[in-house]
């Protein structure tokens, strides 16, 4: 089945330790999108990509990164420098035509 | 640049009863609408989306929501909820252009459907 596929579903980390998540699509999708979801806040937009080998800072993208090195690849990874990294991180794709836009199934992230 | 406010943080509401989750925006620019569904742990689901024409926009799970531009507006109503209906909902918005996809979300409702 066509989907939004997130990796790990839960992921620990110490202090001081850069981490990736990964998100895959098989939609054939252009754009590629992370949010950060918080109790309360609703989602945030950390970083979006629109096509290969670019990609654009969103609201929060300080102490994160990300590549796009494949059209069905768009990996976060969080590094030490981000001050509060604990959250529920979602990944979302739409087509170049689409107008809806899909959500992966998210990554709990918790610095221990 | 646009913003989201749901009025709402949390809807008790008996089952088989209506509900009216609200939603206000503000933006420079046209904007598209969206109503998102989220059940613990998972991720988002469109319940609903305006893009143009009509004002009335019905989506799945018997969920409507109605755009009214003169009041940024953009109201979910359903008129008989039943206990799974139980979540958290979103509205967001999106201006159009490259900038379709970049979402801004309120806050959230969460919605408790008591038998």
């Amino acid at each position: 089945d066509g989907g939004i596929t997130q990796s790990p579903k839960y992921l620990f980390r110490k202090e001081g330790q850069n981490v990736t998540l990964s998100c895959e699509q098989n939609l054939n999708h252009d754009a590629m999108y992370w949010y950060r979801q918080d109790p309360g806040q609703g989602l945030r937009l950390i970083y979006y990509s629109q096509i290969v080998n670019d990609f654009q800072k969103g609201d929060i993208a300080e102490g994160y990164s990300v590549s796009r090195e494949k059209k069905e690849s768009f990996p976060l990874t969080v590094t030490s420098a981000q001050k509060n990294p604990t959250a529920f991180y979602l990944c979302a794709s739409r087509s170049e035509s689409g107008n809806t836009i899909y959500f992966g199934e998210g990554s709990w992230l918790t610095v221990v | 640049a646009q913003s989201v406010t749901q009025l709402d943080s949390q809807v008790p509401v008996f089952e088989e009863a209506p509900v009216e989750l609200r939603c206000n925006y503000s933006s420079s620019v046209s904007v598209y609408l969206f109503w998102y569904v989220q059940y613990p742990n998972q991720g988002l689901q469109l319940l609903l989306k305006y893009l143009s024409g009509s004002t009335l926009v019905k989506g799945i799970n018997g969920f409507e929501a109605e755009f009214n531009k003169s009041q940024t507006s953009f109201h979910l109503r359903k008129p008989s909820v039943h206990i799974s209906d139980t979540a958290e909902y979103f509205c967001a918005v999106s201006a159009g252009g490259t900038s379709y996809g970049k979402l801004t979300f309120g806050q959230g409702t969460i919605l408790t459907v008591h038998p």
